[in-house]
């Protein structure tokens, strides 16, 4: 079955640098991967979307990728902020289903 | 506009009990989803409604377990009798028309289950 790897630890990063979180997947490639946020005591909050067949997604300061021989896709987040900080999630879709990973706390120090 | 919402945001009960969540969507969104994040584990799908019809239920952990989403708006979610491990976090995301579960999902606050 599909299994989703996010680093387990949490990730400090110094304001103003670029934090980069890694996504790894063992199966089968999706056919999209999305990116959350998600807030202590809140719900995830959608905010990039990138297909099987795009290798970069671009969207203000963050970027994605997607690496279908790798089964990786990465996140960034350049001139890192302070409210940067949170659990990012990514999301496999493939046929109609979704597969969270558990997500990576993401602390930028000021 | 508002977002989805969820009631109660918080609930204990005691194993045998039963408990119901509802979900309020936003407005006009044909899609509803459930989902439930037990501690330690990542967020798992749960079901799927387009208006009042379930699309898919694969994910529905056993018969204790009912949906319902009466008249195409709000959702809500039973557990009867209740059990230990229910304990979690159950989520409600709501997408506009089109179905596909790609679709950009708007999740609300979660209510926090804890079974004693």
């Amino acid at each position: 079955s599909q299994k989703i790897e996010q680093n387990s630890e949490a990730l400090n990063i110094q304001e103003g640098k670029t934090a980069t979180l890694t996504c790894n997947y063992t199966n089968y490639s999706p056919a999209y991967l999305q990116w959350y946020r998600q807030d202590p005591g809140r719900g995830p909050v959608f905010l990039l979307l990138i297909r099987e067949n795009e290798k970069e997604k671009r969207k203000e300061r963050l970027k994605v990728t997607f690496d279908t021989t790798l089964k990786q896709s990465l996140f960034h987040i350049t001139a890192s902020q302070p409210a940067d900080s949170a659990t990012y999630l990514c999301a496999l879709v493939r046929d109609d289903k979704i597969i969270f990973g558990k997500g990576t706390r993401l602390h930028i120090l000021p | 506009e508002a977002g989805v919402t969820q009631f109660p945001s918080h609930s204990v009960i005691e194993k045998g009990q039963t408990v119901t969540l509802r979900c309020d969507p936003i407005s006009g969104h044909d899609n509803l989803y459930w989902y439930r994040r037990v501690m330690g584990k990542e967020i798992k799908f749960l079901l799927h409604f387009v208006k009042e019809s379930k699309q898919d239920e694969s994910g529905m952990p056993n018969n204790r377990f009912l949906a319902e989403r009466t008249g195409g708006t709000y959702s809500t979610l039973k557990v009867q009798p209740a059990e230990l491990e229910d304990s979690g976090v159950y989520f409600c995301a709501s997408s506009q028309a089109g179905g596909r579960i790609q679709e950009t999902q708007y999740f609300g606050p979660g209510t926090r289950l804890l079974v004693l």
